[in-house]
């Protein structure tokens, strides 16, 4: 069975500071792996996938996440970090086309000013 | 890009009404849908799966009578709960697969029964 692990509620960090998001998986097949942010009561923005080829995924906001297979970890990162960064964000895992993305239990970031 | 438009944003009802959720593809056909629900500062959890033309599949747990999933045509799906109760006031998702192995997903509606 699939599944997906966020081992922090939440993370703290000072504006320009370089963030850190945890994420470890786990797939009976080849992963594809997801990072979704959710401001309140609204849905979920995408930001990044890994489906296959570079390690070093880019996605939108200056966000990027690195897949390591030996580690099973797909953690999201950003260099400096934003007030307006703060909000829950969500790993995703799912290992066939056209399946259920299954998720985190969602991590809170909060960037302080 | 796609678009699922997701309405009601938020509703409020009484104990024992029934409440229908509609998820619109709007520039894609969604042959699959799916529903999550999601409480406070939790995670998502996976209710249904939808299949346009056939019945849902619903995860473990979940009761089939009492969250009616409809996808009758390539656009539209339908999340009814019926007989609502304060335990049924929630986050609800829909999210349908794109292409490129990516997935939309809509704003979401708040249920709150009274």
């Amino acid at each position: 069975a699939q599944s997906v692990a966020q081992p922090e509620d939440q993370v703290n960090v000072a504006e320009g500071n370089p963030l850190t998001v945890k994420c470890t998986y786990s797939v009976s097949g080849n992963p594809y792996l997801f990072w979704y942010v959710q401001y309140p009561n609204r849905g979920l923005q995408f930001l990044l996938k890994y489906i296959t080829g570079d390690n070093l995924v880019k996605g939108s906001y200056g966000f990027e996440a690195e897949f390591n297979k030996s580690q099973t970890s797909f953690h999201l990162k950003k260099p400096s970090a934003l007030v307006s960064d703060s909000a829950l964000y969500f790993c995703a895992v799912r290992d066939q086309a056209g399946t259920a993305l299954i998720f985190g239990k969602g991590t809170t970031l909060s960037v302080s000013s | 890009g796609a678009v699922v438009s997701q309405h009601p944003s938020w509703v409020i009802c009484k104990s024992g009404t029934s409440v229908k959720i509609e998820c619109r593809s709007l520039d894609f056909q969604a042959t699959t849908m799916f529903w999550y629900r999601q409480f406070p500062k939790q995670s998502l959890m996976l209710m249904a799966t939808s299949n346009e033309g056939s019945k849902a599949t619903y995860e473990q747990g979940v009761e089939k009578d009492k969250f009616l999933i409809n996808h009758a045509s390539l656009t539209l799906s339908t999340l009814t709960v019926t007989s609502a109760h304060p335990e049924d006031s929630s986050f609800y998702i829909c999210s349908a697969p794109t292409g490129g192995y990516g997935y939309t997903f809509g704003s979401g509606t708040r249920l709150t029964v009274v």
